[in-house]
């Protein structure tokens, strides 16, 4: 059964970068049937999409955080990462990693199958 | 504030009906047939309930029934049982590979 298992700081300084990273185990990250994505929920909050990416490192972003997001892949340790730079209160939130489908011919799905537990990440001097 | 507008909170007493409203635009779910819903308990991952509008993922009971009008998407659980009260979340495909959420709604088994 696979699983994804986030991890990284707990607690991050304001103007500095959150790196997180997510573990892919019992199954391979390197698939070309998923993307792989981080979301988030800040306190009493919705959940936000942040980023997805394949295997061969091509990767979406959301366009409101596209400027301070950077999303690798590290097909080795079957995990990719997360950073997010100049990080404020504001980007405190459980993170959590999960999986979407890859587009399969002209069929594209946009909904997440398998998440982790997520982790949360405090912006706070 | 999220992009899709859910109620914070629904209840319902075992064995009753209860629909969850997630209230988008004409840019998101009204636009594709690509919303989802995931149930989230505390301190456990989220899970998918509904994909595609309507679709149910293998092990999900038909009790979880989906859908969409206009721009307003629908969950509606019945048979309402105590393991349902959890967090209920919307998501849409919004073009341009971007992904939106709900804020969010929590049932409440009375």
């Amino acid at each position: 059964q696979l699983q994804l298992q986030e991890s990284g700081p707990g607690l991050v300084k304001p103007s500095e970068t959150l790196s997180l990273t997510c573990t892919v185990s019992g199954g391979s990250i390197s698939s070309s049937f998923y993307y792989w994505g981080w979301i988030r929920q800040p306190p009493g909050k919705g959940l936000e999409w942040i980023a997805s990416v394949f295997y061969s490192g091509n990767t979406y972003y959301n366009p409101s955080l596209k400027s301070r997001v950077t999303m690798s892949v590290d097909t080795f340790n079957n995990q990719f990462s997360l950073k997010l730079t100049s990080v404020t209160a504001a980007d405190t939130a459980v993170y959590y990693c999960a999986r979407r489908k890859n587009c399969s011919g002209a069929s594209c799905y946009w909904y997440f199958d398998l998440w982790g537990r997520g982790t949360l990440v405090t912006v706070s001097s | 504030q999220s992009a899709l507008t859910q109620p914070p909170s629904a209840s319902g007493s075992p064995g009753q009906s209860v629909t969850i409203s997630c209230t988008g635009t004409s840019s998101d779910v009204g636009a594709y047939n690509h919303v989802s819903w995931y149930q989230e308990h505390p301190g456990k991952a989220p899970k998918l309930m509904i994909y595609e509008v309507t679709n149910r993922p293998s092990g999900v009971p038909d009790r979880f029934f989906g859908s969409k009008s206009g721009n307003m998407a629908s969950l509606t659980v019945s048979g309402l049982q105590a393991e349902d009260e959890a967090d209920y979340y919307c998501s849409s495909y919004a073009g341009s590979n971007n992904v939106v959420f709900g804020g969010g709604t929590k049932l409440t088994v009375l």
